[in-house]
């Protein structure tokens, strides 16, 4: 079953806006990723925070984390058209032992109005 | 450059037909992993690999085979499709511990 659900399942904002992406899951995890996905192509690696960490920052892009709501959100300040695409946030669930397993939402459809 | 690649990049097959979507990986990886994402349902996991010669079944594994004889290849084997499995299909690949996965650019399959 899927464990991250994203919030919205779409958001169309103009250009210089910024977007705010909310992700829940359902049980406890080592980490937590966020992926974009330009039309029908590739996921691509956004950033990872751990679940010691509260913040994270990267360009652009801030990512918090409760862990106590089981609930991250990523925001993208001063969008640009070519931030258009999906969001995707991945839980990689606290197994014991080494694993890449990663469980990914439906991820938020974003549209950039230039 | 590090990449993932997977072939072909456009798949349309009858029912029945036994196919093979193969996966490579540069970046001497030993986790790989297959994904099917379907409208609606994000992201499900088929089959992954720890390592050479060590595969386990994901979330959604009916219907599907895989094996890895060769670190860096991992490809993907439809035995007899379905239309069900009309699919965008994307392989995966991560280093060690809990890392971030590098994907390939997707397979889209249709079978009729």
């Amino acid at each position: 079953s899927q464990q991250g659900e994203e919030d919205p399942q779409a958001l169309s904002i103009q250009e210089g806006e910024n977007a705010t992406m909310n992700c829940s899951y359902k049980t406890s995890i080592n980490n937590l990723q966020w992926y974009r996905q330009n039309s029908g192509r590739g996921l691509v690696h956004l950033i990872l925070i751990r679940s010691n960490e509260r913040e994270k920052h990267s360009g652009r892009l801030r990512v918090t984390l409760d862990t106590s709501k089981k609930s991250s959100s990523l925001l993208i300040t001063a969008s640009r058209a070519a931030d258009t695409a999906s969001y995707f946030c991945a839980t990689a669930p606290n197994y014991g032992g080494a694993t890449n397993k990663l469980i990914f939402g439906t991820g938020t459809l974003l549209a950039v109005q230039p | 450059e590090a990449q993932v690649t997977q072939n072909p990049r456009y798949l349309i097959t009858v029912t029945g037909k036994k196919l093979t979507v193969t996966c490579s990986q540069n970046m001497n990886h030993e986790y790989m992993s297959w994904y099917r994402q379907d409208p609606g349902l994000g992201l499900r996991q088929i089959y992954y690999s720890m390592n050479v010669e060590v595969t386990d079944k994901g979330d959604v594994p009916e219907g599907y085979k895989v094996s890895r004889k060769e670190k860096r290849n991992f490809p993907l084997i439809l035995e007899s499709p379905s239309p069900n499995q009309t699919s965008l299909y994307f392989c995966a690949s991560g280093g060690q511990g809990r890392s971030p996965l590098h994907f390939g650019n997707g397979t889209r399959l249709t079978v009729t």
